[in-house]
């Protein structure tokens, strides 16, 4: 069975402290992608970033980065020197690559507060 | 590119009405999905076109709830009888090919209220 647990339900740190939002999977297959979607308040879900099961290069994109490990089935996203602008509900999600049977499932989210 | 539109973006109805929700995907995409997020929770997976052809269906999607995508464009989703337990945003995204290897662009969602 594939799954998605994002253990922490809520957290809160003081703008300009980094951050990470911790993200485990659970799946079977062999390829498989990975996702982290952004929530703001407004509500709509937005794409952040996919990893393809076979790369496990850690990504840099400005403030934002993310840890590949799968020895670990893990996925953890890092935010540098929050900002308030950042405070939304984080998704993690995991998708599979078979044509046929490929609808992505999140984990539960975990909603970041950045404090001014 | 215009997005992922949803109409419309509230519904309050009274239990025992039936409710149609439209999703209006980008252009070129040729998969459509809807989810179902509840408070506090995640989006669930309901059911997803390739074009017109409706491909898999959730345990979650009783059979009071019907979608369609009739010209392969956009879709509807509609629920016959609600019941309070349906009250939830309804999202839809869509992608080009496949999710499993394409990001899935949502809409804003539909909040429906069920009283």
């Amino acid at each position: 069975a594939q799954k998605v647990t994002q253990a922490q339900t809520e957290i809160s740190v003081v703008e300009k402290e980094d951050v990470t939002l911790d993200c485990v999977y659970e799946t079977r297959d062999t390829t498989y992608y990975l996702f982290w979607y952004k929530q703001p308040p407004s509500g709509e879900l937005v794409f952040l970033i996919r990893r393809n099961s076979f790369d496990e290069q850690n990504e840099i994109s400005g403030r934002y980065s993310w840890n590949f490990q799968k020895s670990t089935s893990s996925f953890n996203f890092t935010i540098t020197a929050s900002q308030v602008v950042d405070s939304a509900v984080y998704f993690c999600a995991l998708g599979r690559s078979k044509n046929r049977d490929d609808k992505i499932i999140f984990g539960k989210g975990t909603r970041l507060h950045i404090l001014p | 590119d215009t997005g992922v539109s949803q109409d419309p973006r509230h519904k309050i109805t009274k239990r025992g009405q039936n409710v149609t929700f439209r999703c209006d995907p980008i252009s070129e995409h040729n998969r459509l999905y809807w989810y179902r997020q509840t408070l506090g929770q995640g989006p669930e997976f309901l059911t997803y076109f390739q074009n017109e052809a409706q491909l898999e269906k959730s345990r979650l999607l009783s059979d009071r709830f019907s979608a369609e995508r009739p010209k392969g464009s956009f879709s509807t989703l509609e629920i016959q009888r609600t019941e309070q337990g349906d009250s939830a945003m309804y999202l839809c995204a869509s992608s080009l090919v496949g999710a499993g290897n394409s990001p899935l662009h949502f809409g804003n969602g539909t909040r429906l209220t069920v009283t």
